[in-house]
């Protein structure tokens, strides 16, 4: 069964730093992952969606990127800001399985101004 | 567009009732729905799979006489958490898919569910 990781747990940065959350899965037949961002209590925000033919997805200070040979992605945050405050999750679909995603076990980030 | 709604937003209920949390696509027909559930600080684990017409298909481990599925239309799943104890109590999240969006998975906001 497919298992996904995400380091570090938790993150506190100061303001207008750039940063990089970690994430690895261990089996590297996905069709796809998604990075979310999860605020206290709420639902899910979808970020970046990377396919498992792409290295890479960029969207304003975010970039992700994708090794699946590794079974490895990064979520890139440039120049944080408090408002990036959140729980950031990455999610792999399984190729064979119904595709439907994975979680991982999330990074807490907080941005401190 | 592509908004999933989630209704109710938290319940509170007694040890021994059933709850019933509906997902809905509001703007597009999902042909596949997905049921997770949240513990505080945990991440989101998958309990089921649901096609519109057909049963659902359940992960390892959760009892399906416990969390009944039914996706009687393209736009509608109910979860209904049967007996419920306070173990039951957590963050339940449904996600939608449709042909029309390829592979990506839209989510609600979430059921808060606690059981007393």
């Amino acid at each position: 069964k497919q298992e996904v990781t995400q380091i570090p747990a938790a993150l506190s940065v100061p303001e207008g730093e750039n940063l990089v959350l970690n994430c690895s899965f261990t089996d590297s037949a996905i069709y796809n992952l998604q990075w979310f961002r999860q605020d206290p209590g709420k639902g899910l925000t979808s970020l970046l969606l990377i396919q498992s033919s792409q290295r890479e997805q960029t969207s304003g200070r975010l970039n992700a990127s994708l090794d699946k040979s590794s079974g490895r992605s990064t979520l890139y945050i440039a120049a944080s800001q408090p408002g990036d405050s959140a729980t950031y999750l990455c999610a792999v679909s399984a190729s064979n399985t119904g595709k439907q995603f994975y979680f991982g076990t999330g990074t807490s980030l907080t941005v401190i101004p | 567009g592509a908004v999933v709604s989630q209704h109710p937003s938290r319940v509170i209920c007694k040890s021994g009732t059933s709850v019933k949390i509906e997902c809905r696509s509001l703007d597009f027909q999902a042909t596949t729905m997905f049921w997770y559930r949240q513990f505080p600080k945990k991440s989101l684990m998958l309990m089921a799979t649901s096609n519109e017409g057909s049963k659902a298909t359940y992960e390892q481990g959760v009892e399906k006489d416990k969390f009944l599925i039914n996706h009687a239309s393209l736009t509608l799943s109910t979860l209904t958490v049967t007996s419920a104890h306070p173990e039951d109590s957590s963050f339940y999240i449904c996600s939608a898919r449709a042909p029309v969006f390829g592979e990506t998975q839209y989510f609600g906001p979430g059921t808060r569910l606690l059981v007393l």
